[in-house]
């Protein structure tokens, strides 16, 4: 596609279970981002992938939430045992290089934890 | 690290005057700096960004920005607001010493009266 997929475009989820989140990046792109948006609030960074080299996982705010990228391309951001503070919109980014390249956002998932 | 501050959460002004959003930022490496915007309900969208040369920036829809090292500022402005403008907007930093990842700012939501 064009510009970064992330599906689903929403998520409802009752507390406890597990769930997984997809975004494609723009073919070719070398980095990716997870970021985590709260009704209100910023951009909360989660994670970032670059190329081969291991991702910066500082963002994590719990050893609830995982991402992997296969591949180089594709990546699923995983929340288990989702709890309510968990709603937000979870937007994915990905650019051509990193150092001063633009970030193309996809739409984002709005996850709900009911 | 890096960090931003965006101290508006929200800017009131009517249509036609001028606006700007202030952005400060810490880092103790020279660093990129980005204005993204995000209309209802959508992704980010890139304004404008600065890399190096000359300080002051001009992105889309008739926004520009300065960059002031001495004040670690970087300004959004716009001589004239169209309601259209109204939107949330996100100043953004990257620094090559954190591998580049994006560090966000809280958000200033402008809001475009008639």
């Amino acid at each position: 596609g064009a510009g970064v997929s992330q599906s689903p475009s929403n998520k409802v989820t009752e507390k406890g279970k597990d769930v997984e989140l997809r975004c494609d990046p723009i073919s070719g792109h070398t980095a990716l981002y997870w970021y985590r948006q709260s009704l209100g609030q910023g951009l909360e960074f989660l994670i970032y992938f670059q190329g081969n080299s291991a991702p910066d996982k500082s963002g994590l705010p719990s050893d609830r939430f995982s991402a992997e990228r296969t591949g180089g391309s594709v990546s699923t951001l995983t929340i288990q045992r989702t709890q309510q503070e968990d709603s937000a919109v979870y937007l994915c980014a990905s650019s051509p290089r990193h150092g001063g390249t633009e970030a193309f956002f996809g739409q984002g998932t709005r996850l709900t934890v009911v | 690290a890096q960090s931003v501050t965006q101290l508006d959460s929200q800017v009131p002004v009517f249509e036609e005057a001028p606006v700007e959003l202030r952005c400060n930022y810490s880092s103790s490496v020279s660093v990129y700096l980005f204005w993204y915007v995000q209309y209802p309900n959508q992704g980010l969208q890139l304004l404008l960004k600065y890399l190096s040369g000359s300080t002051l920036v001009k992105g889309i829809n008739g926004f520009e920005a300065e960059f002031n090292k001495s004040q670690t500022s970087f300004h959004l402005r716009k001589p004239s607001v169209h309601i259209s403008d109204t939107a949330e907007y996100f100043c953004a930093v990257s620094a090559p010493g954190s591998s580049y990842k994006l560090i966000f700012g809280s958000g200033t939501r402008l809001l475009v009266r008639p």
